[in-house]
């Protein structure tokens, strides 16, 4: 199965909060998995990525946590401003094509 | 680093014209690029993957001959719609990565067909 499937599909959270956007997936012949985030009217750009053999990884306030055997992987925006504000983009990677998941929707109130 | 740029950033035309986009990688060299289309509110659709001076391969259900696609170089691919009509009408997203490293995204092409 080459679908990655991205929940929820939009997120409302207070400035300061936690945002938490989860991701799920089927082939085990993936074997990188980044997270975008976009703009409206413009293209993704790359936020952070982990690799199947790494249990978390941390860049800033954004956090990944990767569950290898439930084939499910997170982002975590800690201390959410409203600048996060956009839409974000799971994918996972296979023979160097990229599967996206159908998008996050973040809303940061002031 | 690591920029992509995509032009023109929108374009508006009539039914049956062809519209050329380009993507270039200004500071590094793009071994494969591929060309995604997105719908409003949706995710991105891969059309296809181009690697430097070959063909482009393409992904289930896209025309190659309605999307042309050229990677002339190492920092340069086209896609043109042929023939474009209203049905075409969508964001285009090219992206460029260097042997096995990430891809990296233009800002898109808004293409309207009147």
């Amino acid at each position: 199965q080459q679908q990655v499937k991205q929940s929820p599909q939009s997120l409302i959270v207070q400035k300061g909060g936690i945002s938490i956007i989860n991701c799920a997936y089927e082939n085990t012949a993936f074997d990188y998995f980044p997270w975008y985030q976009q703009f409206p009217g413009k293209g993704p750009a790359l936020l952070i990525a982990i690799r199947p053999d790494v249990s978390e990884k941390k860049e800033g306030r954004f956090t990944i946590s990767f569950n290898k055997s439930a084939k499910q992987f997170s982002l975590h925006i800690m201390d959410s401003q409203p600048g996060d504000s956009a839409t974000y983009f799971c994918a996972a990677r296979n023979t160097g094509k990229l599967i996206f998941g159908q998008g996050t929707t973040l809303q940061v109130k002031p | 680093g690591a920029v992509v740029s995509q032009h023109p950033s929108r374009v508006i035309c009539k039914s049956g014209t062809s519209v050329k986009i380009e993507c270039r990688s200004l500071d590094f060299q793009a071994t494969t690029m591929f060309w995604y289309r997105q719908f409003p509110k949706q995710s991105l659709m891969l059309m296809a993957t181009s690697n430097e001076g070959s063909k482009a391969t393409y992904e289930q259900g896209v025309e190659k001959d309605k999307f042309l696609i050229n990677h002339a170089s190492l920092t340069l691919s086209t896609l043109t719609v042929t023939s474009a009509h209203p049905e075409d009408s969508s964001f285009y997203i090219c992206s460029a990565r260097e042997l096995a490293g990430p891809q990296h995204f233009g800002d898109g092409t808004r293409l309207s067909i009147l």
